[in-house]
């Protein structure tokens, strides 16, 4: 079984600075994808990145970029000049491709992110 | 366009109680999930669907049904609540069941409290 595993419970940052977010998964699969969620006080899970395994470039969107290393099975999240906004609760998650009778996202326990002003 | 809503936000239940947690999308997306949310555990997944019709069991389904019955509602039910069951529960779908559309798109939750 597929299991993601991100070994900080909690991280914090100034404002301002970079932060990367360590996560790492176990699969047999040669085709996956990956995703990082953000879930602010709110509870709204909304998808920060997501990144195709068989895509060697990693991913990126405006502040938010990943370092994926298939070989090693680690898919971190670099945040870059980090704002206020950006406290919340970052999972990382692992998807199979589906197939017709079968979907499942695993995710991991989630890192809790502090922006210090 | 709504995307994913879910109905209550909040409710308390007592132990051997009964109800159905709403899910509604109006994105036509064929695939929708349920998950539990604990602290310190991530988001489980308890029940999918793939289609109208079509439900399977994730990791953890005991006490749960579902049933899907159009492709825009995808309603849990608790059969008799536990306090086991205290949790945020969330409702998410996706456009597809292959290939690039792999995204999940979540509603904003519903925080069940068991007694």
């Amino acid at each position: 079984a597929q299991t993601v595993t991100q070994s900080q419970p909690e991280m914090s940052v100034q404002e301002a600075e970079t932060v990367t977010l360590s996560c790492t998964y176990d699969t047999s699969e040669s085709d996956y994808y990956l995703f990082w969620y953000k879930q602010p006080p709110s509870r709204q899970m909304i998808l920060v990145i997501r990144q195709e395994a068989y895509k060697q470039q990693n991913a990126t969107e405006n502040r938010f970029s990943v370092n994926f290393q298939k070989a090693a099975k680690s898919f971190s999240l670099k945040i870059s000049d980090s704002q206020l906004g950006d406290a919340a609760m970052y999972f990382c998650a692992y998807r199979t491709p589906t197939d017709n009778y079968g979907q499942n996202f695993v995710f991991g326990p989630g890192t809790r992110l502090s922006v210090l002003p | 366009n709504a995307g994913v809503t879910q109905t209550p936000k909040f409710q308390v239940l007592k132990t051997g109680q009964s109800m159905t947690l709403q899910c509604a999308q109006d994105m036509n997306h064929e695939y929708m999930s349920w998950y539990r949310q604990d602290p310190g555990m991530g988001l489980r997944l308890i029940h999918y669907s793939v289609g109208a019709g079509i439900t399977d069991q994730g990791e953890v389904p005991n006490g749960y049904n579902v049933s899907r019955s159009t492709t825009e509602d995808f309603p849990l039910r608790l059969l008799s609540a536990a306090p086991s069951q205290t949790s945020v529960y969330f409702c998410a779908s996706s456009p597809g069941t292959s290939g690039y559309q792999e995204t999940q798109y979540f509603g904003p939750g519903t925080r069940l409290l068991v007694l």
